[in-house]
């Protein structure tokens, strides 16, 4: 079983900050890092998948990179706004078997 | 509307008594997988199928049974329920394999008593 960690597990900031999580998972065998949004009583909402080293991907005041030879992704919120509160799940997969991983989430609460 | 459906979305049922919950994706979808959600654990990964008649375990497989006899439906079965399986279920699809983006159902509540 893979081991993905995700860091801080909670965490508060103010409307307006800036904001990054980490995720590490190991870096031998490689497929692809998937990151979800999860709202309390929703199911998880994609927000990026990458599969090459270096990867970074933007999806309006969120981004992503990531490092596959170190074996972390971090995810940047930009102007954290109170809709952004949710809990941010990473998801590690290793190729040949399709199987995935999934970290235990960092509960983001942005506070008006 | 592109979607994956799961049902029934809410199920309490007895120690023993089989149940099949089933997911449905219009999407044309290759892969599609289960997993189960408990507090402290995260998601983890029951099976999933990389095609038609094409099935594998996860990470917790014991207890389950599936199959894939149609691309769109991917039923998770418990032949024989025990309380330890009292969770939240999610179906999920991507369009090839893990490198595409993962699309969830809404999700069934399990209690098994």
């Amino acid at each position: 079983i893979l081991n993905v960690e995700q860091s801080p597990q909670s965490l508060h900031v103010q409307e307006g900050d800036s904001t990054n999580f980490t995720c590490s998972f190991p870096s031998s065998n490689f497929y692809a890092l998937h990151w979800y949004r999860w709202e309390t009583a929703k199911s998880p909402e994609a927000l990026f998948v990458m599969t090459l080293n270096g990867d970074e991907k933007k999806k309006g005041r969120i981004s992503a990179t990531l490092n596959t030879k170190e074996g972390y992704s971090y995810l940047y919120i930009k102007g954290s706004q109170p809709e952004d509160s949710a809990t941010y799940l990473c998801a590690s997969s290793s190729g040949g078997y399709q199987k995935v991983t999934f970290g235990i989430g960092t509960k983001l609460q942005v506070i008006p | 509307e592109a979607q994956v459906t799961q049902n029934p979305r809410y199920l309490i049922t007895v120690t023993g008594k089989k149940l099949t919950v089933t997911c449905s994706q219009n999407m044309n979808h290759e892969y599609m997988s289960w997993y189960r959600q408990d507090p402290g654990l995260g998601l983890r990964q029951i099976y999933y199928s990389m095609n038609v008649e094409v099935t594998d375990k996860g990470d917790v497989p014991e207890g389950y049974k599936v199959s894939r006899k149609e691309k769109r439906n991917f039923p998770l079965i418990l032949e024989s329920p025990s309380p330890n399986q009292t969770s939240l279920y999610f179906c999920a699809s991507s369009y090839r394999d893990l490198g595409d983006t993962q699309y969830f159902g809404p999700g069934t509540r399990l209690t098994v008593l």
